[in-house]
């Protein structure tokens, strides 16, 4: 079955750190960018970080960027987000989500929309 | 950053019934790279629509969307059961990517 699946969300204190993980099955991991989204409650979805199918490119939204760090295990067939510095407003559903190009020979190719999405892990920042 | 504005908030219909939601642009979407999606509660976001009017792979064809420049609409030509839920716009054609805060369609 296609699916992704996260997990590593929970509880933490303002300025403490949580690392995400996605687990991808049923399609060629390597050969798709990736992507991190969340959702604060009440609020529209948000992207937050690209990272390309041989890790060659990597993106953040400013408002993660130098807090946030993306990476990816392709053996493993996972695609991570380590958040420290934690503030009140990072709280949200966090989603990973596959960029809807396929990469062929390494080359970095996104189309920026998202063909398939995990349910979503919940990260709460509050003391 | 272009700004996207989804209307209604929420949209009170009954199964059968002709959906019509819409996204309005601060600026104007390079060539449509809008898409929709649909969310449920609990359940991971799908891919509806893509480049404004392309149906996602699977997808029923009640769904459709059209407009460009600043003006996109999705219609849900008849309502079924399973297409209650909160449809949200994405533009991908400027940096940063941006999503509308969503329009909950809810059984009237």
């Amino acid at each position: 079955e296609v699916q992704l699946v996260e997990s590593g969300g929970g509880l933490v204190q303002p300025g403490g750190s949580l690392r995400l993980s996605c687990a991808a099955s049923g399609f060629t991991f390597s050969s798709y960018s990736m992507n991190w989204l969340r959702q604060a409650p009440g609020k529209g979805l948000e992207w937050v970080s690209y990272i390309s199918g041989s890790s060659s490119a990597i993106y953040y939204a400013d408002s993660v960027k130098g807090r946030f760090t993306i990476s990816r295990d392709n053996a493993r067939n996972s695609v991570y987000l380590q958040m420290s510095s934690l503030r009140a407003e990072d709280t949200a559903i966090y989603y990973c989500a596959r960029d809807a190009a396929m990469e062929f020979s390494g080359v970095v190719a996104a189309y920026w929309y998202f063909d398939l999405w995990g349910r979503g892990t919940l990260v709460t920042v509050s003391s | 950053e272009i700004v996207l504005t989804q209307s209604p908030g929420t949209l009170s219909l009954s199964p059968g019934e002709r959906a019509t939601l819409s996204c309005r642009a601060s600026q104007s979407v390079t060539s449509t790279y809008l898409a929709w999606y649909q969310q449920k509660p609990g359940q991971a976001p799908r891919l509806l629509i893509y480049g404004a009017s392309s149906r996602a792979a699977g997808i029923p064809d009640r769904f459709s969307g059209s407009g460009s420049g600043t003006d996109f609409t999705l219609t849900i030509s008849r309502l079924e059961p399973e297409d209650f839920a909160v449809y949200s716009c994405q533009q991908y054609g400027s940096s940063p990517l941006t999503f509308g805060g969503g329009t909950k369609v809810e059984i009237k």
